[in-house]
């Protein structure tokens, strides 16, 4: 089955530490993204990719770092210039422009911590 | 730029109840409008869209969805509400560039016995 894969599913960061989350898709879309989730605030974007070696900064992209060197992968490191990274971050897929009528596919989240 | 209300954060309603979750959006182009759900711990599901033709769309799951131009809406309902409805829902629209989801801060629904 087709679908995007996030790893890990739980992540522990120690202080002044980087750490990589892991977002594989094989959906064969152009377009990946990665957004930051906190309680009762919805979705943030970090970053978007719309194509392989593109990517653009979100809303919230200060203290995170990401990479597209293969279509089917979009790994985002957070680094400890980020000091609240505690969150559950969604990697999510598409076709770009112009199938923008094309809903977004979700991963499974992975829920980082600060120990 | 466009913008996504839900208004409220929490609804709270009991088995069998009729569910309707508000959604106003923003857009200054024809909109492309998403609802999708999402269960504790796991990523969002797509429930239904509407990008052009007919109004009122159907989802999965029961729920349906009605675009209203005129109102600038796009709310969530179904006629009756099961235990396994008890997630968070968020409403998002494509923006102006079609290339990103602008998306409400979500409602969470409950449902009672």
């Amino acid at each position: 089955d087709g679908g995007i894969t996030q790893s890990p599913k739980y992540l522990f960061r120690k202080e002044g530490q980087n750490v990589t989350l892991s977002c594989e898709q094989n959906l064969n879309h152009d377009a990946m993204y990665w957004y930051r989730q906190d309680p009762g605030q919805g979705l943030r974007l970090i970053y978007y990719s719309q194509i392989v070696n593109d990517f653009q900064k979100g809303d919230i992209a200060e203290g995170y770092s990401v990479s597209r060197e293969k279509k089917e992968s979009f790994p985002l490191t957070v680094t400890s210039a980020q000091k609240n990274p505690t969150a559950f971050y969604l990697c999510a897929s598409s076709m770009p422009r112009p199938y923008s009528n094309q809903p977004q596919h979700f991963g499974d989240g992975t829920r980082l911590s600060i120990l | 730029a466009q913008s996504v209300t839900q208004l409220g954060s929490h609804v709270s309603v009991s088995e069998g109840a009729l569910v309707l979750l508000r959604c106003n959006y923003s857009s200054s182009v024809p909109p492309y409008l998403f609802w999708y759900v999402q269960y504790p711990n796991q990523g969002l599901q797509l429930l239904l869209k509407y990008t052009t033709g007919a109004t009122l769309v159907k989802g999965i799951n029961g729920f349906e969805a009605e675009f209203k131009k005129s109102e600038t809406s796009f709310h969530l309902t179904k006629p009756s509400a099961h235990m396994s409805d008890a997630a968070e829902y968020f409403c998002a629209v494509v923006n102006n560039a079609g290339n990103m989801l602008t998306f409400g801060g979500g409602t969470r629904l409950m449902v009672k016995p």
